[in-house]
């Protein structure tokens, strides 16, 4: 079984740029979720998705970050300035419905904001 | 108070040593427990779950304390390989939402 997929996994952009992050979750997978993590810290939720309905956006900095997930499958970070402070590996991972099912991360996209 | 805190670490043991970390968390309406292990530039994965019974698994044993608001995990026979980052994770509540500790890093000497 495919795991989920990230992509870029490395990016480099100046401040007041924009950047984009990708995610495939695992098949069939209905909730997926964006997680910051910060070197040093525990990751930190963003958005947790069901299907294409966000569930839980309440740390996701709104006036910079946005995401969707269209179609309930694929889904895409976006950051609209980058400030320095974003730099941090962006994880997506994804989980069947029911209870109890094990949350699976991607491997992240670290972002370094120069 | 952050909601899931952690032993600061870092922890450097020899081989054969046993290891234990301790977490607290804030949320009493917390319903599931869990440690990742997360190895350098690598992303988390599900070591265990924490039960209130008590659990184990092989060389790993996890306890939760709902009183106390307290989960430990003890390693046994520490090996090289046990090196890592662990992260203790609660569920706090119906939307299956994971919040980490800041993780404690572990490493075990030769």
């Amino acid at each position: 079984e495919a795991g989920v997929a990230q992509s870029p996994r490395y990016k480099i952009i100046e401040k007041r740029q924009s950047v984009a992050f990708w995610c495939n979750p695992i098949s069939g997978h209905a909730t997926l979720y964006w997680y910051q993590q910060i070197l040093g810290q525990g990751p930190k939720l963003l958005i947790q998705f069901q299907n294409n309905g966000v569930v839980d956006d309440s740390q996701l900095p709104k006036d910079r970050f946005s995401a969707e997930r269209l179609k309930g499958v694929d889904s895409t970070l976006k950051i609209q300035p980058a400030k320095l402070e974003d730099s941090a590996v962006y994880l997506c991972a994804s989980r069947a419905s029911g209870r109890g099912y094990e949350q699976y991360f991607g491997p992240g996209t670290r972002l370094t904001v120069t | 108070r952050k909601e899931v805190e952690q032993d600061p670490g870092p922890f450097n043991v020899p081989e054969g040593a046993t290891v234990a970390f301790n977490c607290t968390y804030s949320n009493s309406a917390s319903q599931s427990f869990f440690w990742y292990r997360q190895d350098c530039r690598k992303e988390p994965k599900l070591l265990m779950s924490v039960y209130s019974s008590g659990n184990e698994d092989g060389r790993f044993t996890a306890q939760l304390n709902r009183a106390s608001q307290y989960i430990s995990l003890l390693i046994r026979d520490s090996k090289l390989s046990d090196s890592a980052t662990y992260l203790c994770v609660a569920n706090g509540g119906s939307n299956y939402k994971l919040t980490f500790g800041k993780g404690t890093l572990l490493t075990v000497n030769p």
